[in-house]
């Protein structure tokens, strides 16, 4: 129940496209998504976050859609660029809980 | 930029020494982390701490020892490394249930 599953484990886009990233929780107690970005050599950094009283956040051309029924959320990342390419982990946490990563994507944008 | 520092960055050191891995943060964040990360694949934690004199295994048993004397310091300690300790370790702090703060990370090779 603590687990956070996402998808895909890789992802290939044309630079100038829509990359998705897909998470799925089951642990209802969660009241915080976060989405970080990796680059290589470096550690993860927060790039956009949301709390269940909201579908939908948008910061540039990076935006979270969350659907609390499914329970589920994922990051578009709009006009990918080739700077974009790194790994993308989200998560969930709560007052009650450590926070709880997903396995990681890595998102390569070709120029 | 968050002020969470780690030494060293990179370590080569043989099978059997002793090493410890420094991360200190100036945000005064009662919350820190030891992660450990092969490169571009999942994050998995090792031990936690909530406040000075409190720690806790994390999800990925670990060989290694960690200490919370003073708030801004979490060394963590391997008192005989193996080749299998090779890997990079991410040090993380936060508060509240809110944004981690990663630090670069240590890049250990045992030989």
């Amino acid at each position: 129940q603590q687990q956070v599953k996402q998808s895909p484990q890789s992802l290939i886009v044309q630079k100038g496209g829509i990359s998705i990233i897909n998470c799925a929780y089951e642990n209802t107690a969660f009241d915080y998504f976060p989405w970080y970005q990796q680059f290589p050599g470096k550690g993860p950094a927060l790039l956009i976050a949301i709390r269940p009283d909201v579908s939908e956040k948008k910061e540039g051309r990076f935006t979270i859609s969350f659907n609390k029924s499914a329970k589920q959320f994922s990051l578009h990342i709009m006009d990918s660029q080739p700077g974009d390419s790194a790994t993308y982990f989200c998560a969930a946490n709560s007052s009650a809980s450590k926070i709880i990563f997903g396995s990681g994507t890595r998102l390569s944008i070709r120029p | 930029e968050a002020d969470i520092y780690q030494t060293p960055r990179y370590l080569v050191i043989g099978t059997g020494k002793k090493i410890t891995l420094e991360c200190s943060q100036t945000m005064g964040h009662d919350k820190m982390y030891w992660y450990q990360q092969d490169p571009g694949m999942e994050l998995h934690l090792i031990h936690y701490s909530y406040g000075v004199n409190s720690t806790e295994k994390g999800d990925l048993s670990s060989e290694s020892t960690v200490s919370r004397i003073r708030t801004e310091h979490f060394p963590l300690t391997l008192e005989s490394a193996r080749p299998s300790h090779t890997s990079q370790y991410l040090c993380a702090s936060g508060q509240g249930t809110d944004t981690q703060y990663f630090g670069p990370g240590t890049r250990l090779t045992v030989l």
